[in-house]
């Protein structure tokens, strides 16, 4: 079974503070993929991020930046300098690498971003 | 680029009346999904279609039905609606022939009153 768990449920911050996002999963697959998604006040679910499990490099994107441990299977996601557009809801979800089930995502609980002027 | 696209946006219904919700897959994408998202819940899977044949189930009530017709567009049937029903509903596409990530649709917002 998988399981994602975010443990924090909401963030408050001013803007321009750097946010970081933790999630922890569990799978007994030795190859899958994780996700960031962003859901806004609008309810559509955006892609952030993707990253396979054999592939540990650490990336920044933009403002997007996320760490990837397997070792401790985290993979944690961090907003710097963050901005009012930045509040949403963000789930961290896991996907087996099995051609079917690409789609069928365990998601965590999800963490409430709050960024204040 | 055409996304997967969700009818209706937003559909509001009784208790006992029937929903049928309806997904387009991106072209050339064979397979879909379908997640119920409930008030301040993460998106739950329900079921996947792979060339027309359901491949996967999650929590999906007996009284829900879903499939994917020829076309892949796929749909979701609910009957016996009951107020805990009311939640989004998600439709997401990907293709197993080359790997990019599902894409999801913007969601029904189902509200049974």
């Amino acid at each position: 079974a998988q399981k994602v768990t975010q443990a924090q449920t909401e963030i408050s911050v001013v803007e321009k503070e750097d946010v970081t996002l933790d999630c922890v999963y569990e799978t007994r697959d030795t190859t899958y993929y994780l996700f960031w998604y962003k859901q806004p006040p609008s309810g559509e679910l955006v892609f952030l991020i993707r990253r396979n499990s054999f592939d540990e490099q650490n990336e920044i994107s933009g403002r997007y930046s996320w760490n990837f441990q397997k070792s401790t299977s985290s993979f944690n996601f961090t907003i710097t300098a963050s901005q009012v557009v930045d509040s949403a809801v963000y789930f961290c979800a896991l996907s087996r690498m099995v051609t079917d089930s690409w789609g069928k995502f365990q998601f965590g609980a999800g963490t409430q971003v709050v960024v204040t002027p | 680029a055409a996304g997967v696209i969700q009818s209706p946006r937003h559909l509001i219904k009784e208790k006992r009346e029937t929903a049928t919700l309806k997904c387009y897959p991106i072209p050339r994408h064979d397979t879909v999904y379908w997640y119920q998202q409930g008030p301040g819940q993460d998106p739950q899977f329900l079921i996947s279609f792979y060339e027309k044949m359901q491949s996967d189930k999650g929590s999906i009530p007996d009284r829900f039905s879903a499939q994917q017709f020829s076309d892949y567009h796929s749909e979701l049937n609910m009957s016996s609606l009951e107020l805990g029903d009311s939640a989004l509903y998600f439709c997401a596409s990907s293709s197993s022939r080359d790997y990019t990530e599902a894409f999801f649709g913007q969601g029904t917002r189902l509200t049974v009153v």
